[in-house]
């Protein structure tokens, strides 16, 4: 398994403002997701992120919204650019695992509440 | 593509009795399925796997789960409640790949409640 740490654990923001959230892994994976939980609801994947490539969004979510960055085999980070009330939600990045069994292995995740 | 159909978005069941929350999947190519468990406050936990080897999957904290084929069913279960069991409880698929890691299609969860 992995250890993943996200940055921040939870935030208070302003409409109209970006926050930039940080995931952190203990070892070089390939891929690592971006989900947003909605509040009461499951998970829904926003993007997949491979270092050295542009992410992959699904439908619904675009990069001017949610640029992401993959610098190295070990970081990501997401942002959630002019923030609307509707924003409000936890957002999770998992990795996949390097043993290639498609098990995803999920950080704590970030709290938003957009004001 | 694949899809999961969790029933009953809340279960209630009494300290000691037996666990069941229902998971049905839909995949045109053979799945991967997995539960996970996500506690107040906290991310997602890995619970157990299937990855086409033992249909009967037995997973961490008593949990087991057994993949049917002829029902597309991978539904839950742990012989005896605890009340640390209360939590949400999130089924998900995805594809088999050579390549590794797809992602993950979630289930609506459901969330356990334990009445001591």
């Amino acid at each position: 398994s992995a250890v993943i740490s996200q940055k921040p654990s939870r935030d208070i923001c302003q409409r109209g403002t970006s926050l930039t959230i940080q995931c952190q892994v203990d070892s070089q994976v390939t891929m690592m997701f971006w989900y947003r939980q909605q509040p009461g609801q499951s998970l829904t994947l926003i993007a997949t992120a491979n270092q050295g490539s542009e992410a992959t969004y699904e439908s619904g979510f675009v990069i001017d919204k949610f640029p992401i960055s993959r610098p190295n085999l070990t970081f990501s980070t997401l942002t959630v650019s002019n923030m609307s009330p509707e924003d409000s939600s936890i957002y999770l990045c998992s990795v996949g695992s390097v043993e290639g069994e498609n098990i995803q292995y999920f950080g704590a995740g970030t709290r938003l509440s957009v004001l | 593509a694949q899809s999961v159909t969790q029933l009953g978005s809340h279960v209630s069941v009494s300290e000691g009795a037996l666990v069941l929350l229902r998971c049905n999947y839909s995949s045109s190519v053979p799945p991967y399925l997995f539960w996970y468990v996500q506690y107040p406050n906290q991310g997602l936990q890995l619970l157990l796997k299937y990855t086409s080897a033992a249909t009967l999957v037995k997973g961490i904290n008593g949990f087991e789960a057994e993949f049917k084929k002829s029902e597309t069913s991978f539904h839950l279960t742990k012989p005896s409640a605890h009340m640390s069991d209360a939590a949400e409880y999130f089924c998900a698929v995805s594809a088999r790949s050579n390549f590794g890691n797809e992602k993950l299609t979630f289930g609506t969860g459901t969330r356990l409640t334990i009445i001591p």
